[in-house]
């Protein structure tokens, strides 16, 4: 069974940082894209970027509201995808999930909240 | 203001067919596979729909997916209660970059 599981969400401060990781299970990791939807309170899904598999550069993309500040990595030893967040703004507060992507997205993490407040 | 435009909201009775579409252009819908995604309410989305208009194991044939042209069309039948949720559709989009995942505005599906 493919689960995914995000941590590292909380509280952080205007102009801070904050990882969070994505524990990976039931599928062969390395062999897959990963990506992070974000989804503000009340609001729809947004895309926010994926990386590929090292079979296909393990190259980055990222929407244009986060690029810059933002940085996906994996560590296919460890079945974990990271979500990297500089210089957070208060717009940033969301519930970030973690999923796999395969042509479609097609599996989802439960989920974890960002909360980017003073 | 998302790059796929969906209807914010729709509604029908138990047991009646309903169909939320899904608008967008020839960088994205037009030329590439149309997914739909289920998100219940306090829970996460759930896949429904992929390659326009497969299902993946364990959704039942009550839901399906169409497309033509640089539009989309997601169609419960014998709508209940459980169905009530947040429908979103999605697909890539060349028109910026390499890659770039995009998705509509999401429709509350309302089973009245």
């Amino acid at each position: 069974e493919v689960q995914l599981v995000e941590s590292g969400g909380g509280l952080v401060q205007p102009g801070r940082s904050l990882r969070l990781s994505c524990t990976a299970s039931g599928f062969t990791f390395g062999d897959y894209a990963m990506s992070w939807v974000r989804q503000a309170p009340g609001k729809g899904l947004e895309w926010v970027g994926f990386i590929r598999s090292k079979a296909y550069g393990g190259t980055t993309e990222y929407a244009a509201s986060v690029k810059g500040r933002f940085t996906i990595s994996r560590d296919d030893s460890k079945s974990i995808a990271y979500l990297q967040m500089n210089s957070l703004k208060t717009e940033d507060t969301a519930v970030y999930y973690c999923t796999r992507i395969v042509g479609a997205i097609d599996y989802w993490g439960q989920g974890t909240l960002v909360t980017v407040s003073s | 203001q998302s790059v796929l435009t969906q209807p914010p909201s729709v509604s029908a009775a138990p047991g009646q067919k309903v169909t939320i579409s899904c608008s967008g252009s020839s960088s994205n819908i037009g030329n590439n596979y149309v997914s739909w995604y289920q998100q219940l309410p306090g829970t996460a989305p759930k896949l429904l729909i992929y390659e326009n208009n497969k299902r993946p194991s364990g959704i039942p044939d009550r839901f399906s997916g169409s497309k033509s042209g640089t539009s989309a069309t997601l169609g419960i039948t014998g709508l209940q209660t459980g169905d009530e949720a947040d429908y979103y559709c999605g697909t890539w989009d060349s028109s910026l970059s390499a890659g770039n995942w995009v998705f509509g505005g999401g429709t509350k599906l309302t089973v009245l």
